[in-house]
């Protein structure tokens, strides 16, 4: 079945610091791959999205790239500050079911 | 945007209560919801999929006459956590799309923190 296998965390950096949280996939198809942030006590929102190979999700400063040749949709961010600081699921959707598969998140803390 | 919303957003209460979660779409009709199950430190756990005017599919693992899931309406479904104890304790998200948006991303309400006594 379709899977997601997430950076495990906890990552801490310093403000301003390049971030980096890997995500690779299996998944049958062509999946629509998924970032999605959740802060404190929160739901779930979505932080960018890539629907084909080669396309760049971005918003925020975040950036992933959906890289088909190495199934991977790596999140990035140059500089990042303390507001940042939240878990973050990488996901992906496939299939006839088109549900999302989470991957295991990452607990991202920026401290001042 | 397309906003889901989720009610309550805690509750706290006694071993054998049962405990009803509503999630709505406020400003789009879904045919299809989901529900999810977050345990602390975890990742979300798809418990069902919900579907306008039919049963809900379950998946593996998930006892369907203890999780009741209810869509009667194009913006409501409802869980039911029937005679709720302490391990039904955890976070409880749902989440909804927007019709012909299959490649698109599902609207998450801000979930519901559940704490059985």
């Amino acid at each position: 079945g379709d899977s997601v296998t997430q950076m495990e965390g906890p990552v801490t950096l310093s403000e301003e610091a390049f971030l980096t949280i890997n995500c690779t996939y299996t998944a049958t198809g062509y999946p629509s791959l998924f970032w999605y942030v959740q802060y404190p006590g929160e739901g779930l929102q979505l932080l960018l999205k890539a629907t084909k190979a080669d396309d760049k999700g971005s918003n925020k400063g975040f950036e992933a790239t959906y890289r088909k040749e190495t199934t991977s949709f790596h999140l990035e961010k140059g500089s990042v500050q303390v507001s940042d600081s939240a878990v973050y699921f990488c996901a992906l959707t496939s299939g006839s079911a088109r549900q999302l598969t989470f991957g295991s998140g990452t607990q991202l803390t920026v401290l001042p | 945007g397309a906003v889901v919303s989720q009610h309550p957003s805690r509750v706290i209460c006694k071993s054998g209560t049962s405990v009803k979660i509503e999630c709505r779409s406020l400003d789009f009709q879904a045919t299809t919801m989901f529900w999810y199950r977050q345990f602390p430190k975890k990742s979300l756990m798809l418990m069902a999929t919900s579907n306008e005017g039919s049963k809900a599919t379950y998946e593996q693992g998930v006892e369907k006459d203890k999780f009741l899931i209810n869509h009667a309406s194009l913006t409501l479904s409802t869980l039911t956590v029937t005679s709720a104890h302490p391990e039904d304790s955890s976070f409880y998200i749902c989440s909804a799309r927007e019709p012909g948006q299959d490649n698109q991303p599902q609207h998450f309400g801000d979930g519901t923190r559940l704490s059985i006594l």
